[in-house]
Parts: structure tokens; sequence; C-alpha cells
């Protein structure tokens, strides 16, 4: 079936570490991959989005994914958090439709 | 950015009672809206695709009977949960899709409705 998995379900870091991410998913074909934030009390925001060209996408607030199709994978990745990432993350796939797969998400704590 | 508005953020009813979710599309028209669910620690399950002027796609495995949809606006889709039990308590989650001539048709979500069915 397909599916998108995101292995990393909770993510506890200090400030300054380094944060990777891990999105796999199981479709075939050409895919739209896209990562998406929640912040504490708020609505879901994209992060980034990948439809074709350079593999490496960079997005918002420091954030870059790359893609690597022989991998399947989508990971996310930021070289210094911040104690405001904070957040819940989200991965997600389209193929050819708007529709949106999503992975299970992964929560991720950012102390001081 | 696009901002996409739902109400009530939550709310807590009876066993047997319907349940209106409204959301609204506050700066843009939106020709399609998209209805999600959350359970807890889990994903955003797509429920349907609101359509206006017509009738909603349903996904796999969701009653349509028991989640009516009507997107009569370009701005306002609602999700009406019928007769609810408390298996239906949830987190709904909803976003409009804008439209652009040459990029990604970009989804924005609400803030989502926490309901709960007592």
């Amino acid at each position: 079936a397909q599916s998108v998995s995101q292995h990393n379900h909770h993510v506890i870091l200090s400030e300054a570490a380094s944060l990777e991410l891990g999105c796999n998913y199981s479709y075939g074909g050409t895919v739209n991959l896209f990562w998406y934030v929640q912040y504490p009390g708020q609505h879901l925001q994209l992060l980034l989005k990948y439809f074709s060209g350079d593999p490496l996408v960079k997005g918002i607030k420091g954030f870059e994914a790359e893609f690597i199709k022989s991998k399947f994978s989508f990971n996310l990745r930021k070289p210094s958090v911040q104690w405001s990432d904070t957040a819940e993350y989200f991965c997600a796939v389209n193929q050819d439709t708007d529709k949106l797969i999503f992975g299970t998400g992964t929560r991720l704590q950012v102390f001081p | 950015g696009a901002v996409v508005s739902q109400h009530p953020s939550w709310v807590i009813c009876k066993s047997g009672t319907s349940v209106k979710i409204e959301c609204r599309s506050l700066d843009f028209q939106a020709t399609t809206m998209f209805w999600y669910r959350q359970f807890p620690k889990q994903s955003l399950m797509l429920m349907a695709t609101s359509n206006e002027g017509s009738k909603a796609t349903y996904e796999q495995g969701v009653e349509k009977d028991k989640f009516l949809i009507n997107h009569a606006s370009l701005t306002l889709s609602t999700l009406t949960v019928t007769s609810a039990h408390p298996e239906d308590s949830s987190f709904y989650i909803c976003s409009a899709r804008i439209i652009r001539q040459s990029s990604y048709n970009e989804q924005f979500f609400g803030p989502g409705t926490r309901l709960t069915v007592l």
C-alpha cells in the first residue's frame, strides 16, 4: 500500500544541535514531496516542497530537505535548531492530484 | 499568506446529536477544500475533497451519510457530523486550495476543530 513513513516519533535536542528528520515514501513514479510544520496551538504551515529539479530544497526558517530518489527519501535538515523550532513536523506526498498523504509526524522538542 | 479559519475551535456534544464545523477562506476564493481527521499522535487522514457547487468526493472508508459536506460558496465549506458517537471524537482540520496559474496549487490549513462526543 502507498504510504509515508516518519520513523522519528519524538526528537529532543538542545539549542544549536543539528537536526535531521527522516521521511520515506512507498509510491512509484513521480511524486511531489512536502514538509509541513505545526507550532503549538497553530495551524499547519508549509516549510518546503519538492516538485523537480535540484534535489536539495531550501525552505523557510533555515530548513532544507534532500530528495534521494533511489532511497525514496525526503529527509528534513537544519544545521542549528532553536527553541522556537519546537513543533510537530509532517512529511507529505502527492501524485498528480492535490490530495496530500501525510506521515505520522515527528514531535520536536528543543531545550535552551 | 492566505488565511483559513475554522469554527468552532472546539465543541463538546452528546452522543446522537449532530455537529456542524465551518471552514472559511478569509482572503481568497477556494473552489476546492479538503477535510482531514487527526487522531492523537497519528497522521492527518484525508476524509473528503469538497468542491464548490458539486458533490464532495469521499475517501475510501469514509461514510458520506455520516460526514455531510457542503461547499455552497467559494469561501465556505461545512462538515456536519451526523448522529455523533464517541468514536467520532477527533481533531478535524480543513484546508483550502489556492489556484496559481504557473505554480503549485498550495493548500492552506485551518487551525482545526476539536470534537468531543460524550
